[in-house]
């Protein structure tokens, strides 16, 4: 099983700022790409897919460049409530019921 | 909304003990996962189960794991004969498809060998 990479950070942000992270993945078979959340001692909570195309969701953008085998999250007028472990998490090749591969994790901290 | 329910929440047992963690994934969906996650690290797929079988398991799930649908609502992960290493959160999850479908996690069970 391949690996995905993190910046483990922990990135430390004020309150209403614009923060991004990216992660890399190895295996360029991988066909499915999302963001989790985890706070600290409960389940990962999924954030967003990731498109090719890239997506929006609120204050929440993914990209996903295929190429580079990279993929980023950028988070808009940060709130407190953002502070959380983020999860790079992608899928094996898609043929069959594949597991999840999981990035240790970007923990950011969003100050008041 | 409908979630993934998990029990126990916290399971205490001493080493070479059996242990059974149950999970209800959510209603209408047709795979599921057990992961685990060792203090402090990532997230592990353990196995995937579809239609009554595993349809992939990872280098962790051994002959000590195994796991089941009993009926028609529960999905169980047993560990044989526990070891010291196996202390770790346990989270089940399902999804309404196969890999390219998003996987709900449910909230797990920390388990702890003595």
């Amino acid at each position: 099983r391949k690996e995905v990479e993190q910046d483990p950070g922990p990135f430390n942000v004020p309150e209403g700022a614009t923060v991004a992270f990216n992660c890399t993945y190895s295996n360029s078979a991988s066909q499915s790409f999302f963001w989790y959340r985890q706070d600290c001692r409960k389940e990962p909570k999924l954030l967003m897919s990731v498109y090719s195309s890239g997506n929006e969701d609120g204050r929440f953008t993914a990209q996903l460049n295929r190429a580079s085998q990279y993929i980023s999250l950028l988070i808009r007028d940060s709130k407190l409530s953002d502070s959380a472990t983020y999860l790079c998490v992608v899928t094996g090749t898609g043929g069959g019921a594949d597991g999840l591969t999981f990035g240790k994790g970007t923990h950011l901290i969003i100050q008041p | 909304e409908p979630e993934v329910t998990q029990t126990p929440s916290h399971q205490v047992t001493q080493m070479g003990q059996e242990v059974i963690l149950r999970c209800v994934p959510i209603s209408n969906h047709l795979y599921f996962y057990w992961y685990r996650q060792i203090l402090g690290q990532k997230v592990e797929f353990l196995v995937s189960f579809y239609n009554n079988e595993i349809s992939e398991k990872s280098e962790i799930f051994d002959d000590q794991f195994s796991v089941e649908r009993p009926d028609g609502s529960n999905f169980t992960l047993k560990i044989r004969s526990t070891k010291l290493e196996d202390s770790a959160m346990y989270f089940c999850a399902s999804s309404a498809d196969r890999g390219f479908y998003e996987q709900y996690f449910g909230p797990g069970t920390r388990l702890t060998v003595t």
